[in-house]
């Protein structure tokens, strides 16, 4: 079935340091990509997305290339800053379920420390 | 801005209460959405609706239930809330169409005890 896996947190880096946020999905034909970010005590927000493959999404530093050969979209940034710390979930359209449901991956927690 | 509002950030309950999460978007948006957030299990999808009156179980729908009589307001109720059921509850809503961008509320966290 359509599924999101995403590398299991959390994540702790130094002030600068390059993240890589592993997510590689299961599902039915070439669905969009989504990162989400959720900062502590908020909801989730739209960190980038990618719709076809090939596709570099891109927002406030972070990007992430939509892999159709791999079936992945790995989240990176090449110098993180403790405003980062946060949580982040991968997550495609779900095609195969009723409009506009996303499939989220369980999440990833960043801290970032100075 | 686009807004989609969450009408209680903190609740507690007792079990065997009855629970309403209320949920109001500015965006005229079709689609809305109810989801729990769990330590572990990321996000569920209990329920959704694609229009006014019309509603689909999602991943985890047993012990609650929805209500749309309005497009901008989105009701999860737990009838009989249990122990089990702490946990965060995610609203968020979406246009029909689009490329699947949810906007989500700020969350409600509920404890039953």
């Amino acid at each position: 079935g359509n599924s999101v896996t995403q590398m299991e947190g959390p994540v702790t880096l130094s002030e600068e340091a390059f993240l890589t946020i592993n997510c590689t999905y299961t599902a039915t034909g070439y669905p969009s990509l989504f990162w989400y970010v959720q900062y502590p005590g908020e909801g989730l927000q739209l960190l980038l997305k990618a719709t076809k493959a090939d596709d570099k999404g891109s927002n406030k530093g972070f990007e992430a290339t939509y892999r159709k050969e791999t079936t992945s979209f790995h989240l990176e940034k090449g110098s993180v800053q403790v405003s980062d710390s946060a949580v982040y979930f991968c997550a495609h359209m779900n095609y195969g379920g009723s409009q506009g449901n996303l499939i989220f991956g369980k999440g990833t927690k960043l801290s970032v420390k100075p | 801005d686009v807004k989609v509002t969450q009408s209680s950030r903190y609740l507690v309950k007792r079990t065997g209460e009855k629970v309403f999460l209320e949920c109001v978007q500015d965006m005229d948006h079709e689609n809305m959405f109810w989801y729990r957030q769990d330590p572990g299990l990321g996000l569920r999808l209990i329920y959704f609706s694609y229009d006014v009156k019309m509603k689909e179980k999602g991943d985890i729908p047993e012990g609650y239930s929805v209500s749309r009589e309005k497009k901008e307001r989105f009701s999860l109720i737990l009838e009989s809330a249990s122990t089990n059921q702490t946990s965060m509850y995610l609203c968020a809503s979406s246009f029909t169409g689009s490329t699947g961008e949810l906007f989500f509320g700020e969350g409600s966290r509920l404890t039953v005890l």
